[in-house]
């Protein structure tokens, strides 16, 4: 158990429609990060947020967006759904936000897998 | 940005054999070079790392070589156990950029 928590962990919904996707860090990490799994297209990463502020941006749609709350939970919200959007979407935290300094990992979720049909 | 490459997409080795996996990064600034372990239906699982100030690095079965000037790095596991089935994937970060870039992943398969 990694202990970010994501909720829920199954959904399926129809296109045209918005979904929440909420995730809950490790008790004392500071920086969520959400990545989108896909069998063509793998990891990506979609966004991250560093204390309730966005600190980076990757591939992510117009149509989705993410916010962290003052608690350090994090929503990641998908609107006009499409087929193209079934996937599986991890949240991930680490303490700090640059991955790249000694010390800070980033560990995952179990993933929230979402089917648009 | 970021290119990593991974090969090979899939691995089968016997039981009690080594495996290699190798992965290739484009942006000579990275500077953190982790590994993970994706089990079906479960989210990555770090299970070692490297960073750019250290060679090779060891944990029990496991080990990562980096070779800087090659821009290239490799998981190595001993003596491989059914349990070691999985996706393996390799990522970088660094260089300025805060969120990982993964590779396309590994299926490994320990043969009875």
């Amino acid at each position: 158990d990694s202990g970010v928590t994501q909720t829920p962990k199954h959904l399926i919904t129809a296109t045209g429609q918005r979904v929440t996707l909420r995730c809950s860090p490790r008790s004392g990490d500071l920086s969520v990060y959400w990545y989108q799994q896909s069998l063509d297209q793998g990891l990506q990463f979609l966004i991250q947020y560093y204390n309730g502020e966005e600190r980076a941006k990757g591939n992510i749609l117009e149509r989705f967006s993410a916010q962290q709350f003052p608690d350090l939970h994090s929503e990641l919200n998908l609107s006009s759904l499409e087929l193209g959007d079934s996937a599986l979407y991890f949240c991930a935290s680490s303490v700090a936000p640059a991955t790249g300094r000694n010390g800070n990992t980033i560990y995952f979720g179990e993933g929230s897998w979402l089917t648009v049909v | 940005g970021e290119n990593v490459e991974q090969h090979p997409s899939t691995l089968s080795v016997q039981e009690g054999d080594s495996a290699v996996i190798k992965c290739t990064y484009s942006d000579s600034a990275s500077n953190y070079f982790p590994w993970y372990k994706q089990e079906l239906g479960k989210g990555p699982q770090l299970i070692i790392d490297i960073r750019s100030n250290v060679g090779e690095k060891k944990d029990q079965r496991i080990a990562v070589t980096l070779n800087k000037t090659a821009k290239h790095f490799s998981l190595h596991i001993t003596e491989t156990q059914p349990e070691d089935s999985a996706v393996y994937f390799c990522a970088v970060t660094g260089g300025g950029a805060d969120g990982l870039t993964f590779g396309k992943g590994t299926h490994l398969i320990i043969q009875p």
